[in-house]
């Protein structure tokens, strides 16, 4: 299993600002996922940070929006830019074990308000 | 895309009581996966069930992948369980992994 700490657990953010979350592994893996969690909702992908190359991001994000950065193996960052009250929502970071066809691992989520 | 309908969609139980969960899928998934989110958010691995059958103290869970279909049956259950519960697969095309709508689950004493 790994081991994922992500920080802040929680924040109250005033609109138009950014706010960057951090996610960090024990152990290293090649592909982080960041996901939103809309309240009430199931999760939704964000995008796919892989180490050394530019994140993959799904339909409906774009990296204006949301940087990703992969500086090392063990560690990514999320910025929710320009936040809006629509961007309330929990954020979380994950990865899989090793190998292909394994069990996904989360990050304790990032409780965003914007005000 | 793959999508993956939970029902109930909500459920209330006394303490002590049994339930059933289930999660269907619209196509053939691997990785399939359990997880329970608790009050502050945060997602805990309950079983990783690609097919067959698994049991962990009070909580089990079944996959018939042919059927496209899982279960996760909860026996006596405790305030402690309250939450929601989520299943997700993977897509085989893209290996992403699709959640399902989730259960909300309310024990009460």
């Amino acid at each position: 299993s790994a081991v994922i700490s992500q920080k802040p657990s929680r924040d109250i953010c005033q609109r138009g600002t950014s706010l960057t979350i951090q996610c960090q592994v024990d152990s290293q893996v090649t592909m982080m996922f960041w996901y939103r969690q809309q309240p009430g909702q199931s999760l939704t992908l964000i995008a796919t940070a892989n180490q050394g190359s530019e994140a993959t991001y799904e339909s409906g994000f774009v990296i204006d929006k949301f940087p990703i950065s992969r500086p090392n193996l063990t560690f990514s960052t999320l910025t929710v830019s320009n936040m809006s009250p629509e961007d309330s929502s929990i954020y979380l970071c994950s990865v899989e074990g090793p190998g292909r066809n394994t069990e996904a691992f989360f990050g304790q989520g990032t409780r965003l308000t914007v005000v | 895309g793959i999508q993956v309908e939970q029902s109930p969609p909500d459920l209330i139980l006394q303490e002590g009581a049994n339930s059933t969960l289930r999660c269907n899928f619209s196509d053939s998934v691997n990785n399939l996966q359990w997880f329970h989110q608790n009050p502050w958010g945060q997602l805990i691995n309950l079983f990783y069930i690609p097919s067959g059958t698994k049991q962990n103290g009070r909580l089990s869970a079944t996959t018939v992948a042919t059927e496209r279909y899982s279960l996760l049956y909860i026996s006596s259950s405790q305030t402690t369980d309250s939450g929601v519960y989520f299943c997700a697969g993977g897509d085989y095309n893209t290996d992403k992994l699709i959640f399902g709508t989730g259960t909300r689950l309310q024990v009460f004493p």
